[in-house]
């Protein structure tokens, strides 16, 4: 099993909604977790970290961690059809390669 | 503009033959990164080199090479390639190791195989 778990979708919204995307992880020794975009053809950009025990702001983007559940999630607030691309989760524990969960496809649709 | 680059953005190579993924940085990042990218599969880390002088294999090291020529360049080579090498290739870097940063990826190549 892969240590941190992605649902691919696709996701398809229409424009103005709040989008949900999650990860769950299996350890619990992680440091960061960071949220990338990637457009279609495009290499993947940071979007936002948070560490593991906060939640982050960022516009109209939250990263959100519950350590509980082990639970990972980005909101995004009022919706365009700019924010269409691929979202990855990943975690950082330590001097070791960041881990990538396989993305989620979302569509916002005008 | 800084950041980091690929080149070749497209190539086909016929099976068996062999070829050279360049990648260059310009921040002065310390660590750079190969990953290979297939649809379903996600990000997959092929090598990597924490600081100039050492590389360490990834995930998916088998059929690869690299060599971290100075700080700033990163190249992956395939000795002799195969159609199970169709994928697009990132390579990315970090100024330290990755955890207060984040990584910055170059735009990628995009390799047939055929």
């Amino acid at each position: 099993q892969k240590e941190v778990e992605q649902d691919p979708g696709p996701l398809s919204v229409p424009e103005g909604a709040i989008v949900s995307l999650n990860c769950t992880y299996s350890n619990s020794a992680f440091q960061y977790f960071m949220w990338y975009r990637q457009y279609s053809r495009k290499g993947p950009e940071l979007l936002m970290y948070t560490y593991s025990s906060g939640n982050k702001e960022d516009g109209r983007f939250t990263a959100q961690v519950d350590k509980s559940s082990k639970y990972i999630s980005l909101f995004i607030r009022d919706s365009q059809p700019s924010d269409s691309a691929t979202y990855l989760c990943a975690y950082y524990s330590g001097n070791t390669p960041l881990v990538f969960g396989k993305g989620t496809r979302l569509s916002v649709i005008a | 503009n800084a950041g980091v680059t690929q080149t070749p953005k497209f190539q086909v190579l016929k099976t068996g033959q062999s070829m050279t993924l360049q990648c260059a940085q310009d921040m002065n990042h310390n660590s750079m990164y190969w990953y290979r990218q297939d649809p379903g599969m996600g990000l997959r880390l092929i090598y990597y080199s924490a600081s100039e002088g050492t590389t360490d294999k990834g995930e998916v090291p088998n059929g690869y090479n690299v060599s971290r020529l100075n700080k700033r360049e990163f190249s992956l080579r395939l000795e002799s390639a195969a159609p199970s090498q169709t994928s697009v290739y990132f390579c990315a870097s970090v100024k330290g190791t990755g955890g207060d940063y984040g990584y910055t990826f170059g735009s990628g190549t995009r390799l047939t195989v055929v």
